[in-house]
């Protein structure tokens, strides 16, 4: 059963970083790219970044370019996202999904508060 | 980007009846190469994490009830539900993966009367 479990969210003033995990299990993670998709508070859904099944390739949407990084460790099986200078529009949950979409799995989501 | 307009925003419904969402792109999402439509449906319920229902427009993924009906091509594109059930009430999304970034809709909440 594929799993994925996000971890790392909490609160967080503005202008701090932040690095999610996602602890993929149930499939063989080296062959697969990842994705991070955000949804604010009663907002709609939005994706954040991809990465490529071996990190070579990345993308990430405008509003978080030079500001996350998203990058993988094939030998734990866990993806992750760093996010720098965060703003208070940042605040969403974040969801790990597998694939490059459509996308067929996610996680939980974690929740990420930014505010003084 | 490609924007991906929704409609309704908000839809209440009684049980049994069959419901309609949908789903306009700002530019055609029809692949030539694989003669497909790079077109997906989410059904994500309150409190829980979005599911996969619809993919290529009109392809249901594994275990999704056949009253899911995902059709259209080019840049419109709808979600039947037919028969809906207690279990339907939740938001439903498009997104369109012919172009990066992969672009959701706003959104559909299904309500019961």
């Amino acid at each position: 059963e594929v799993q994925l479990v996000e971890s790392g969210g909490g609160l967080v003033q503005p202008g701090r970083s932040m690095k999610l995990s996602c602890a993929a299990s149930g499939f063989t993670f080296s062959n697969y790219g990842m994705a991070w998709v955000r949804q604010a508070p009663t907002k709609g859904l939005e994706w954040v970044a991809t990465i490529s099944y071996d990190g070579s390739s990345t993308y990430y949407r405008d509003s978080v370019k030079g500001r996350f990084t998203i990058s993988r460790d094939n030998a734990k099986s866990t993806l992750y996202l760093q996010m720098n200078s965060l703003r208070s529009e940042d605040t969403a949950t974040y969801y790990c999904t597998r694939d490059l979409p459509p996308f067929a799995y996610w996680g939980q989501g974690t929740l990420v508060t930014v505010s003084s | 980007d490609i924007v991906m307009t929704q409609s309704p925003s908000s839809l209440a419904v009684s049980a049994g009846e069959t419901v309609t969402i949908n789903c306009k792109s700002s530019q055609s999402l029809f692949g030539s190469v694989r003669q497909k439509n790079y077109l997906a449906w989410y059904q994500q319920k309150p409190g829980q994490s979005p599911k996969l229902l619809i993919y290529l427009a009109s392809t249901r993924e594994s275990g999704v009830p056949d009253r899911f009906i995902g059709s259209g091509s080019g840049t419109d594109f709808t979600l039947t539900i037919s028969s809906v059930q207690a279990e339907d009430l939740a938001n439903y999304y498009c997104q369109q993966y012919y172009d990066t970034p992969p672009t959701f809709g706003g959104g559909t909440k299904l309500e019961l009367k």
